[in-house]
């Protein structure tokens, strides 16, 4: 199956900062990449994904590069505000058998951002 | 936050129960799933549903189970077998499969003494 390794666990910028979250994954068929925002208390929203056709994508602060080659993908955050606070997880779907694919999640970064 | 929906939020049971958990969504999406979340260790999914009537086991799926007799329901039962079943679990469901949007819902904390 599916190992998707998730780096920093946690990780504190200064508001104004950039925050760069990496995962790297192993089933070399996986070609969808999304990543999930959970605010405190709350459950995780897709907040960007990518498939694996192209390289980059941006929504205004946020954006994820994927290489393949490598097998890892990144989330990176610009301009940072104290809302962007909040466990992200990075996930990748791997082959399950009988035609079923299923997401692996990485275990998450808890981003700080300081004011 | 509607489309999903889980209940209760709050769960306590005695050890050696059962306890099923509900997931309900009125988004027509087909494929549903259910995920455990414990402190450090992301989300871990139990069982999922492509379709009505049709289920698979997940990662960690020993001491659950599920059904899936209607399209916009998908019970999960924690049984007594269930080694550690103090948790949070979250369901959520997609349009199709796993290369798609996953909608969650609020969760279920259950507490099991």
């Amino acid at each position: 199956g599916e190992n998707v390794e998730q780096h920093p666990s946690t990780l504190s910028v200064q508001e104004g900062d950039s925050a760069v979250i990496k995962c790297t994954y192993s089933d070399s068929a996986s070609n969808y990449f999304p990543w999930y925002k959970q605010e405190l208390g709350k459950r995780p929203q897709l907040i960007i994904d990518i498939r694996s056709n192209v390289g980059e994508k941006k929504d205004q602060r946020i954006a994820v590069t994927l290489n393949k080659t490598a097998k890892h993908f990144s989330l990176h955050i610009t301009e940072t505000q104290p809302e962007d606070s909040a466990v992200y997880f990075c996930a990748a779907p791997s082959y399950s058998g009988a035609g079923s694919y299923q997401l692996t999640f990485g275990k998450g970064t808890k981003l700080s951002v300081i004011p | 936050d509607g489309g999903i929906t889980q209940s209760p939020k709050y769960l306590f049971r005695k050890e050696g129960q059962n306890v099923t958990l509900s997931c309900e969504q009125n988004l027509n999406h087909d494929a549903m799933y259910w995920y455990r979340q414990d402190p450090g260790q992301g989300l871990r999914l139990i069982y999922y549903s492509q379709i009505v009537n049709d289920f698979q086991k997940g990662d960690i799926a020993e001491g659950y189970s599920v059904s899936r007799e209607k399209k916009e329901s998908f019970p999960l039962t924690v049984t007594s077998a269930q080694k550690n079943p103090t948790a949070f679990y979250l369901c959520a469901s997609s349009i199709e499969g796993s290369s798609y949007e996953q909608y969650f819902g609020p969760g279920t904390r259950l507490t099991v003494t």
